[in-house]
Formats: C-alpha cells, sequence, structure tokens
C-alpha cells in the first residue's frame, strides 16, 4: 500500500517548455487534489477533483490543467511553464477524515 | 484579513515544556478543521482533527472555539521528535464545492 505517489520528484524547465505531474493514490478515495506550496504563502491550493469525472478550481488556478484520468490517477499540466510557477507541488487525496499527501515535486523553472 | 492566519513561530521550547498554538479563521460558515504536521521538506501529514467538544491524542490536545473563530494545539511534555511547522486547516462546504485553506504554519523547535 504505497499511499500517494508523485512523479517526477525534481524537475527544471525552461520558460515556456510543458510538462505533466502525475499523482496515483491507492487508497480507493474520491477525491483529489494539487496544492502549490510557496514561503511565506502556505499551501494553496490549484484544482481538486470530488470524483472521478469531475474537476474544479481551486484558488490559483491560472497557468495549470488537469485529469481525472481514472479513480486512481489525477495529473497537473504545465502547458507553458513560467518562473512563477517555480514551486513544490503537493498531490493529495482525501477519505474523511483529512487528505493524504504525496511526497511532493521540486518545480524550478529558469 | 487572511482567510486563515497563524503565527509563523519560530517557538523554541525546551524539552519537557508545554506549548500552544492558535490558528484564527475569518469565514463563520467553516465547518471542518484539522492540524497537520510538516516536516522539513516533506509532505504534510495530518496530526488531528479538530472538534468543539475537544480532541485529545496523547501529548496533543486540539479545540474549536466558534465563537471566537480560532483552533488551538496544546502540546504537552515536548520531545525533539515534536520540532516540526504545524499547519491549521480549515475546510468550508457551499454548493457542492469544497474550499480548503491552509495556515501558513508555525514552526516549533524543541531544544534539549
Amino acid at each position: 500500500n504505497a499511499g500517494v505517489t508523485q512523479t517526477p520528484k525534481f524537475q527544471v524547465l525552461k520558460t515556456g517548455q510543458s510538462m505533466t505531474l502525475q499523482c496515483a493514490q491507492d487508497m480507493n478515495h474520491n477525491s483529489m487534489y494539487w496544492y502549490r506550496q510557496d514561503p511565506g504563502m502556505g499551501l494553496r491550493l490549484i484544482y481538486y477533483s470530488a470524483s472521478e469525472g469531475t474537476t474544479d478550481k481551486g484558488e490559483v488556478p491560472n497557468g495549470y490543467n488537469v485529469s481525472r484520468l481514472n479513480k486512481r490517477e489525477f495529473s497537473l499540466r504545465l502547458e507553458s511553464a513560467a518562473p512563477s510557477q517555480t514551486s513544490v507541488y503537493f498531490c493529495a487525496s482525501s477519505d474523511w477524515p483529512g487528505q493524504y499527501f504525496g511526497p511532493g515535486t521540486r518545480l524550478t523553472v529558469t | 484579513r487572511k482567510e486563515v492566519e497563524q503565527d509563523p513561530g519560530p517557538f523554541n521550547v525546551p524539552e519537557g515544556a508545554t506549548v500552544a498554538f492558535n490558528c484564527t479563521y475569518s469565514n463563520s460558515a467553516s465547518q471542518s478543521f484539522f492540524w497537520y504536521r510538516q516536516d522539513c521538506r516533506k509532505e504534510p501529514k495530518l496530526l488531528m482533527s479538530v472538534y468543539s467538544s475537544g480532541n485529545e491524542d496523547g501529548r496533543f490536545t486540539a479545540q474549536l472555539n466558534r465563537a471566537s473563530q480560532y483552533i488551538s494545539l496544546l502540546i504537552r511534555d515536548s520531545k525533539l521528535s515534536d520540532s516540526a511547522t504545524y499547519l491549521c486547516v480549515v475546510i468550508m462546504n457551499s454548493g457542492g464545492y469544497q474550499k480548503v485553506t491552509f495556515g501558513i504554519g508555525t514552526k516549533l523547535q524543541v531544544i534539549p
């Protein structure tokens, strides 16, 4: 039982490049989330998916797209990376109570 | 005013001390509350849920005060291993939409 897994762990992109962050959970949770964490800002919700086939914007969705591929997988795509997207990205899944987080992806955009 | 506010600290306390953190929230319609622990460069992990009646788990006690709109976390007999950042989380459900707001976290350093 791996919990929530994320790939890659680290990534460096040039401005304008695209990439997809992958997330999978094996806990049979319905809800999944993508957050970014920046110093002094706390975790901010980018997108979430309450169930397979549905996605909703969070607090900071601009510049991102998501896909809830199936119940297990929820991916985050950066179509044209910008330096402002340099951050640590966490995926989480949820079953009451609370959320379970993956180990994070450290992304640097130069 | 921020939706969820925490004192970022750091709180430096000696081993064995009791330490308390507060977290205030601005939206009185908020429904669910949690404390998470985050170690340096690691993911947040659920510590405990917070209820009006209080919630105790070993050395940790969490409390919700709806009238004053804050939640608290009390750690008794601090251990070195308690050193971490403690995040409060406030959740509001409205019309099928779930709003999850994290505080910036309070850093605790327990000193030998």
